[in-house]
């Protein structure tokens, strides 16, 4: 069984630009969720998609937007890019929306963004 | 806002020695999870513990849930090199009709030979 697949691994950005970042998640999975992860902050949640609705939304500007495909697959967004974005952000599939309280994450390995 | 608050922030400990990391929450959890990442990788999920009072062993690893469902601890029997990693705790609370996962910060553990 694939794991959760996230495009692309490294990317190099600009101060202003935009990036897209990709997530695939494990196959029947339908709930992904994404967060950024940097050095001494742990990971912080951005946003949780189950059957292409946002359920959940953390507490990041609104440069910061996602979606989700009929075939699970999600995309997260980041507009006007400052350096502080840079991070690895990490998408994770699960069977089950956190709202049902249960269910273990499956992290993909990972977008890595570095923003100059 | 709820939060789950875990300690040690860093740990580095000798091989063979115990390993000990706590997470307390402000709210009570529905359920608590850990997860395990090495350095360079992406959490793993390691168990997940429901019940008040409950206790899992996994080999030297031991995960305990408090008898009011806001505490947790991991405990690490003779460390070993391959212990080595950050552990992250993840607790779900449940707030306006939704369970919310919210993480610790996690406790990074280094095992020296």
């Amino acid at each position: 069984k694939a794991g959760v697949t996230q495009t692309p691994r490294y990317l190099i950005k600009t101060r202003g630009q935009q990036v897209t970042l990709s997530c695939s998640p494990i196959s029947g999975h339908r709930s992904v969720s994404w967060y950024q992860q940097t050095p001494g902050q742990g990971l912080q949640f951005l946003f949780e998609y189950f059957s292409e609705t946002q359920r959940n939304k953390g507490n990041f500007p609104g440069r910061f937007s996602g979606r989700q495909f009929s075939n699970s697959r999600s995309e997260m967004n980041v507009s006007t890019l400052e350096l502080g974005d840079s991070a690895l952000y990490l998408c994770a599939s699960s069977l089950v929306p956190s709202g049902s309280g249960s269910g273990e994450l499956f992290f993909g390995e990972g977008s890595r963004l570095t923003v100059l | 806002g709820q939060q789950v608050m875990q300690i040690p922030q860093y740990q580095h400990v000798q091989e063979g020695e115990d390993f000990t990391t706590y997470c307390n929450s402000s709210t009570t959890l529905s359920n608590i999870q850990w997860y395990k990442q090495r350095p360079g990788g992406h959490p793993v999920f390691l168990i997940q513990l429901v019940k008040s009072g409950e206790v899992k062993k996994q080999k030297r690893l031991t995960f305990q849930f408090g008898e009011a469902k806001k505490n947790s601890s991991l405990h690490i029997t003779a460390t070993q090199t391959t212990d080595v990693g950050t552990y992250f705790c993840a607790g779900f609370h449940f707030s306006g009709g939704y369970n919310k996962l919210i993480f610790g910060a996690g406790t990074r553990l280094a095992v020296h030979p």
